[in-house]
């Protein structure tokens, strides 16, 4: 059963920071890896997507990384501001239905 | 192009009590999601589509039923409300192609006394 874990679990920052979030998975037979942020009280937006093909997505200030092989991913935020706060949550595309398992997320308070 | 959609965005029930929740999407998307997101827990999947008039089980379907009658709108049932399903339910879609990214609804939040 694939199993997904994010460390750390929560993060504080002061504003300016680059910093990485880490996302692990146990089984390497993934269709794909997605990164999502989600608000207080919203849904999720989505990040980015990496295909099981790829080793890098980026858009804007955020870069994310997938190793298979070693069942990592990072999402990697530059020059953090405080509207970056949110939790971030990584999910990897499995099966038939292509349906996702989600990690427990990081809580990120990117301060002034 | 409004999305993903969910209806109601609130709801209180008593023990007993059955709902449907709507989830619509105009993306004219293949694959149709539901999950609950408790805390501690994560997001988990309840019951998912891969197409119109298709269901499967996901994670936890037990106390839940869905139903796919048109390619855009996936409903979520339940029965006889209890407590332990007093969560957050989340839509979500994607399209047909293989690789593709999922796109979320705003939630519901559910309370059952």
């Amino acid at each position: 059963k694939q199993e997904v874990t994010q460390i750390p679990a929560a993060l504080s920052v002061p504003e300016g920071e680059n910093l990485v979030l880490n996302c692990s998975f146990t089984d390497s037979a993934i269709y794909n890896l997605q990164w999502f942020r989600q608000d207080p009280g919203k849904g999720l937006t989505s990040l980015l997507l990496i295909q099981s093909s790829q080793r890098e997505q980026t858009s804007g200030r955020l870069n994310a990384s997938l190793d298979k092989s070693s069942g990592r991913s990072t999402l990697y935020i530059a020059a953090s501001q405080p509207g970056d706060s949110a939790t971030y949550l990584c999910a990897v595309g499995v099966g038939y239905g292509q349906n996702f398992v989600f990690g427990p997320g990081t809580r990120l308070s990117v301060l002034p | 192009n409004a999305g993903v959609t969910q209806t109601p965005k609130f709801r209180v029930l008593k023990t007993g009590q059955s709902m449907t929740l709507l989830c619509a999407q105009d993306m004219n998307h293949e694959y149709m999601y539901w999950y609950r997101q408790d805390p501690g827990m994560g997001l988990r999947l309840i019951h998912y589509s891969v197409g119109e008039g298709t269901t499967a089980k996901g994670e936890v379907p037990d106390g839940y039923n869905v139903s796919r009658l048109k390619k855009q709108n996936f409903l979520l049932g339940l029965e006889s409300a209890a407590p332990s399903q007093t969560s957050v339910y989340f839509c979500a879609s994607m399209g047909p192609v293989l690789y593709n990214e999922q796109f979320f609804g705003p939630g519901t939040r559910l309370t059952v006394l």
